[in-house]
């Protein structure tokens, strides 16, 4: 399983962060994963963002911190997932990992990271 | 559901013992415990599930153990490839990880 991120490394205040997560060797579809999002900074540590997986139909899940302006979908034409992140303030400056979620339980594929820095 | 890790920073040599321990604020639900180990400039890499299972791959000398709410990475025989960050991140009720424990080189 291998996961490959793309996606801007600098966005503007109050703007939406926008990445993608390619996924190969496994499906986004799959009835045993799901595909997540985290991010990580000297600040805040490594948190958690949210996921989607698909179980008959897709669900979502999201941290309390970003429910309100987060947004993760799979495209399972291409067999990605993508975060959108609204409203950004200099606060979501970090690295951005996609990451495979094993059951719901733990991450055992990583994508390589994306530092994405929020400033004008 | 908070965790907390300790020590914040270990200072140990080449061959010695590494004990880092996590601890819950709530029970885990069925010891859904993780541990990950990072290098900077790459992504957490999964070493131990359900409290004291390997991933595969990862060399015997990681051991994971615990329950409840008091978990424990013990790394017998430290190599210079083991120098690094260690996480636990819990998945009983959502997903929280704890801040990190660095292994320093003495």
């Amino acid at each position: 399983v291998q996961l490959q991120q793309s996606g801007p490394g600098l966005v503007k205040p109050s703007q939406t962060l926008s990445l993608t997560c390619g996924v190969s060797g496994d499906s986004v579809s799959s009835r045993s994963a799901a595909w997540a999002w985290i991010r990580q900074s000297p600040s805040r540590g490594l948190e958690w963002l949210g996921r989607t997986y698909y179980r008959s139909i897709w669900y979502h899940d999201y941290a309390e911190s970003v429910a309100s302006r987060i947004a993760i979908n799979a495209d399972t034409s291409k067999n990605q997932f993508s975060l959108q992140l609204n409203s950004v303030t200099p606060d979501d400056t970090a690295v951005y990992y996609c990451a495979r979620d094993w059951l719901r339980w733990y991450f055992d594929y990583w994508g390589q990271g994306t530092l994405v820095t929020v400033s004008s | 559901i908070v965790l907390t890790q300790s020590p914040g920073t270990m200072s140990l040599s080449p061959g010695e013992r590494a004990t880092l321990t996590c601890r819950a604020s709530q029970t885990l639900t069925r010891d859904y415990l993780a541990w990950y180990q990072q290098k900077p400039g790459q992504p957490p890499r999964l070493l131990i599930y359900g409290a004291s299972n390997r991933a595969p791959g990862i060399p015997g000398r990681f051991i994971g153990s615990g329950s409840e709410t008091d978990f424990t990475l013990t790394i017998n025989r430290l190599e210079p490839e083991d120098f690094m960050m260690y996480y636990c991140q819990q998945y009983g009720s959502s997903q929280t990880f704890g801040q990190g424990t660095k292994v320093e080189i003495k």
